[in-house]
């Protein structure tokens, strides 16, 4: 019962580096979400995939790419990182709407 | 659009209080509504949920109860334990074409032997 993987777990980046995020699923889900969460500010929407081949941009998208590869798969993606995208990044899935989400367990980014 | 107010905290309970944590929310339709937990180091996971009006949520002792009149799906808990420290979010899906699942700030929960 692998459910939502996420890797790395951890990252250190220097500002102006690029990484990609990674995340796949394995519950033949629908729908994949990218999460930031930061103290005080809860769970803020970066980009979803409603299905396999549509991506659309959540509340905060700015600074931030993603790629739905397959349905399995969900990347997110940081072309020139900055101080300000230091946070703990959270994939999750869902099988379809109104249904509960099921999260990864996160990938913690420093970026100097 | 969509939103969910979910009480401040934190809140430090002594174990075997009674647990309130206050939801309210915002939105068009007829959301799904949720409450996840995250325990320290780790992703969310669902507590609970309610698809309609009236319905209760349930699960290992937590109860929430989805009214459509006040907007609100508190969580409620009669004896709170020492291991149900976390942090808890409040979340709602809207439904009609939607795909954005809505989170609140989240209330850390400390609870004391």
């Amino acid at each position: 019962n692998a459910g939502v993987t996420q890797t790395p777990k951890f990252q250190v980046l220097k500002t102006g580096q690029s990484m990609t995020l990674q995340c796949a699923q394995d519950m033949n889900h629908n729908s994949m979400y990218w999460y930031r969460q930061d103290p005080g500010m809860g769970l803020r929407l970066i980009y979803y995939s409603a299905s396999e081949g549509t991506t659309d941009k959540g509340e905060v998208p700015n600074g931030y790419n993603v790629s739905r590869l397959n349905k399995r798969e969900f990347s997110l993606r940081l072309e020139s990182a900055a101080p300000s995208q230091t946070s703990v990044y959270f994939c999750a899935s869902r099988r379809a709407l109104n249904t509960e989400a099921f999260f990864g367990q996160g990938t913690r980014l420093t970026v100097v | 659009g969509n939103s969910v107010t979910q009480m401040e905290g934190p809140v430090t309970l002594s174990e075997e209080a009674f647990l309130t944590i206050n939801c309210t929310y915002t939105a068009t339709g007829y959301p799904s509504l949720f409450w996840y937990v995250q325990y320290p180091g780790e992703g969310l996971q669902l507590l609970l949920k309610a698809t309609k009006a009236d319905d209760k949520g349930s699960n290992k002792g937590f109860e929430a109860t989805y009214r459509k009149e006040t907007t609100s799906f508190h969580l409620e808990k009669g004896s709170v334990q020492v291991s149900d420290s976390a942090v808890y979010f409040c979340a709602l899906s809207s439904g009609a074409g939607s795909y954005q699942l809505t989170f609140g700030k989240g209330t850390k929960l400390s609870v004391i032997p």
